[in-house]
């Protein structure tokens, strides 16, 4: 069974320019977790997904960040425009519905903005 | 609000030998899970163990093991044999017994293991 895959694996763009990040979970999942870690952190949730509903986005700066989920399966994470501090590496997560559920991750995608 | 602290920024163990990596975390909470999970290069994380706030007796996998002690806040994890393959970034995470909440990381503890 495929594992939660993410692309693309690098990203390097210039301060202001648009990006974005794409997710496919593993099939079946209904949570996806968009995460993004800074050097030397700890993974920090920018946004969690119930099939098509963000759930959580509280920690998603919105003035510049965008997801979508359409049908409940892919995901893609936008940042416009990008900012020097957005440099991070962005983990994609899913699990199954309920309490006792593990959440596997991807490969992540390591953005630097130069 | 709940946080994870690993006061570990690297940790160095010789193959073979065992290594504890410390772990407390703060909740009001009483119902929770807590988690280990290994970060190599490729950057995925991978659990390794997982421990149930409920339940008294440490969970075990293979060669690690974890020191749960509730009351202190306090959640180790014990790395026996050593293998070169365990070098990697470790991070300890919480996660309230809720649904699909979100996990609360740690800053992680750099493992490196010396042949």
């Amino acid at each position: 069974e495929a594992g939660v895959v993410q692309s693309p694996r690098y990203k390097i763009i210039e301060k202001k320019q648009p990006v974005a990040f794409w997710c496919n979970p593993i099939s079946g999942h209904n949570t996806l977790y968009w995460y993004r870690q800074n050097l030397g952190q700890g993974p920090e949730l920018l946004i969690r997904y119930e099939n098509e509903e963000a759930v959580d986005d509280s920690q998603l700066p919105k003035d510049r960040f965008s997801a979508e989920r359409l049908k409940g399966v892919d995901s893609t994470l936008k940042i416009q425009p990008a900012e020097l501090g957005d440099s991070a590496v962005y983990l994609c997560a899913s699990s199954l519905d309920g309490g006792n559920t593990e959440a596997f991750f991807g490969q992540g995608t390591r953005l630097t903005v130069v | 609000a709940q946080t994870v602290t690993q006061s570990q920024p690297e940790m160095s163990v010789q193959e073979a030998e065992t290594v504890t990596l410390s772990c407390t975390y703060d909740t009001s909470e009483s119902d929770y899970y807590l988690f280990w999970y290994k970060q190599p290069p490729s950057r995925q994380m991978i659990l390794v163990i997982r421990q149930e706030a409920y339940k008294q007796q440490n969970a075990t996998e293979n060669r690690f093991s974890v020191n749960f002690q509730k009351a202190a806040k306090s959640f180790s994890l014990k790395i026996s044999d050593s293998q070169l393959g365990d070098a990697a970034m470790y991070f300890c995470a919480y996660r309230r017994r809720y649904n699909t909440d979100k996990l609360i990381f740690g800053t992680g503890t750099r493992l490196q293991v010396f042949p």
